[in-house]
């Protein structure tokens, strides 16, 4: 089965470390996007990559780095410098051709302790 | 500048009555809509696309959305809402670009 892969499902991080979740997709999509989610807030993009080994900053990418070595794979790192990490974070990918559409994972909990 | 609108935070339903959910957007392209599904604690499931053709659109678990250009409008409904449909439902548009925009959500609860 196609999909998006995100983990893990629940974190914790204490004050001053930093943590990366994981997403992997084999759906054969060049795009690829980290998006936050606050209560009441919607989704607000933190980086996308659209193709290997170049991504882009996107609205509230500071105190978050990313990477994009392999076509499938778009680890997420919250560093200690992302001050109100706590939050639901999903990862997506999008479909080429008419009507590129943005497919979703099942996303990852970050809490801080 | 780009928006993307969903004027009702909350709306609660009887079983089996019917819904729409309200999608409004400021886009200056032609744009993509898209409406998806979020149960809590869980990632968004596409529900039903437009980008061109029929302005009446079927998706998925029995919801349509009709696309109307002169209202700026991108309204989700369903005829009968199940028990099942209780979740929280965000309206996007995007123009094939790498930019998409999402409303802030709808949540549906549906009484039995």
């Amino acid at each position: 089965d196609g999909g998006i892969t995100q983990s893990p499902k629940y974190l914790f991080r204490k004050e001053g470390q930093n943590v990366t979740l994981s997403c992997e997709q084999n759906l054969n999509h060049d795009a690829m996007y980290w998006y936050r989610q606050d209560p009441g807030q919607g989704l607000r993009l933190i980086y996308y990559s659209q193709i290997v080994n170049d991504f882009q900053k996107g609205d509230i990418a500071e105190g978050y780095s990313v990477s994009r070595e392999k076509k499938e794979s778009f680890p997420l790192t919250v560093t200690s410098a992302q001050k109100n990490p706590t939050a639901f974070y999903l990862c997506a990918s999008r479909s080429q051709g008419p009507g590129n559409t943005i497919y979703f994972g099942e996303g990852s909990w970050l809490t801080v302790v | 500048a780009q928006s993307v609108t969903q004027p009702d935070i909350h709306i609660t339903v009887s079983e089996g009555a019917s819904l729409e959910l309200r999608c409004n957007y400021s886009y200056g392209a032609t744009p993509y809509l898209f409406w998806y599904v979020q149960s809590p604690g869980q990632g968004l499931q596409l529900l039903l696309k437009y980008f061109s053709g029929d302005t009446l659109v079927q998706g998925i678990k029995g919801f349509e959305a009709e696309f109307k250009r002169s209202q700026s409008s991108f309204n989700l409904r369903k005829p009968s809402v199940h028990w099942s449909d209780a979740a929280e439902y965000f309206c996007a548009v995007g123009s094939g670009t790498y930019k998409y925009i999402f409303g802030t959500g709808t949540r549906l609860k549906v009484l039995a």
